[in-house]
């Protein structure tokens, strides 16, 4: 079982909708929680921590179940611009700075 | 601004010919790291470094080497580059839990 997975996709959507990911985590000693974006041939880029109370950002919701060692990231009103795939991406206590990487998921945001 | 520099931002090599990719850093971080990207899958941990001591990936092939100079830069040496080593090869550094990444290094192998 992966340490870190996540549906592949590809979430096909059309612009206004509201879309959803999921990732689930092995590890029950995870610390920090964080959705990477990583747009084609390009590198990954912090969209935003997770936090426990859950948080939003704009858009864009983050929530986190630690008992079901469960993240989500909603996004409303998709833009063509959210094209990109989002990566689920967790620390593990004493792990120190290192993370553990999801495979990702691909959103194509339609006209 | 504050950032993370890799280059080249694209490297075509040999088969056999060994290649070395950098990465230097403004932030001042005290942690770096590689990892290599193979199209649709997640980035992969080769080695980092924590100050100046250097921890490798149980799974990171000997041809795999690192150096860090100093705390700005960071190289990443292919000794004898074969194809399944074409990748996007990305430099990171954190201080903190999350990590910030630089542009990436497109390395083709021919």
């Amino acid at each position: 079982r992966k340490e870190v997975e996540q549906d592949p996709g590809p979430f096909n959507v059309p612009e206004g909708a509201t879309v959803a990911f999921n990732c689930t985590y092995s590890n029950s000693a995870s610390q920090s929680f964080f959705w990477y974006r990583q747009d084609c041939r390009k590198e990954p880029k912090l969209l935003m921590s997770v936090y426990s109370s859950g948080n939003e950002d704009g858009r864009f919701t983050a929530q986190l179940n630690r008992a079901s060692q469960y993240i989500s990231l909603l996004i409303r009103d998709s833009k063509l611009s959210d094209s990109a795939t989002y990566l689920c991406v967790v620390n593990m206590k004493n792990a120190g700075n290192m993370l553990t990487f999801g495979g990702g998921t691909r959103l194509m945001v339609k006209p | 601004d504050a950032m993370v520099i890799q280059n080249p931002r694209y490297q075509v090599t040999q088969f056999g010919k060994p290649v070395t990719l950098s990465c230097s850093q403004t932030l001042n971080h005290n942690v770096m790291y590689w990892y290599q990207q193979k199209s649709s899958q997640a980035p992969k941990l080769l080695f980092h470094y924590y100050d100046k001591d250097f921890n490798n990936e149980a799974d990171t092939p000997d041809n795999f080497q690192s150096r860090r100079p100093n705390t700005s830069f960071c190289f990443l040496d292919i000794r004898s580059p074969g194809l399944g080593d074409a990748a996007m090869y990305l430099c990171a550094t954190s201080q903190t839990s999350s990590q910030f990444f630089g542009p990436g290094t497109r390395l083709t192998v021919l």
